[in-house]
């Protein structure tokens, strides 16, 4: 397998429940990020880890709560979230201090009831 | 700090017809430039990129050239199809705090019609 895979594709949520999503990466990549994708706004870059320590949080609620184990997975556990926390959520490697692109895997189209 | 300023959508157009969508950017020292591509259900796909002045970019049809002077990387395809419909965005990364920066644009959305 290659690229950037997450897991699931679709999730639907109450707002008291508790899921996490998945991003794996077989890029040998250093670098992953979670991106929020809103209708009709911009991509908001959510976190960023570097050789598996953060290094960016852009002011993310704490209902939202990143975890990168090793380089080649990255979490994004999800409790309490409201409902315009529904969006696509987008998670990304690169490789750190080279001037290469993101590469993206398809996105969680997330729903919040 | 830097910034991409790409144009807005959606832009319509025919099948064959030529396609612009307009990017420029501000950014110190010398950036790299992209534009990816997302189909309606999927994530963004690397369409191409330039790494320095000058430099062109190409795949699939579509090219797009780095200009320093004019601080731009508009994309151009000589003739859409049905299946270009979707949305693209222009990004770049630069050096700031001691690592690369990706900043990307609004993105626009283009129809392509029979």
């Amino acid at each position: 397998e290659t690229g950037v895979t997450q897991t699931p594709r679709h999730l639907v949520m109450g707002m008291t429940n508790k899921k996490s999503l998945k991003c794996e990466q077989h890029l040998g990549h250093n670098a992953m990020y979670w991106y929020k994708q809103s209708a009709k706004k911009p991509l908001e870059l959510m976190f960023v880890y570097s050789l598996e320590e953060r290094v960016e949080n852009n002011s993310v609620p704490s209902r939202f709560s990143p975890e990168c184990p090793n380089s080649s997975h990255l979490f994004l556990h999800l409790h309490t979230l409201q409902p315009e926390d529904s969006a696509l959520y987008l998670c990304a490697s690169s490789q750190e201090r080279v001037n290469q692109p993101q590469h993206f895997g398809d996105g969680t189209r997330l729903s919040i009831l | 700090g830097n910034s991409v300023t790409q144009m807005e959508g959606p832009v319509t157009l025919s099948e064959e017809a030529f396609l612009t969508i307009n990017c420029t950017y501000t950014a110190t020292g010398y950036p790299s430039l992209f534009w990816y591509v997302q189909y309606p259900g999927e994530g963004l796909q690397l369409l191409l990129k330039a790494t320095k002045a000058d430099d062109k970019g190409s795949n699939k049809g579509f090219e797009a050239t780095y200009r320093k002077e004019t601080t731009s990387f508009h994309l151009e395809k000589g003739s859409v199809q049905v299946s270009d419909s979707a949305v693209y965005f222009c990004a770049l990364s630069g050096w700031a705090s001691g690592t690369y920066k990706y900043i990307f644009g609004t993105g626009t959305r283009l129809k392509v019609l029979a």
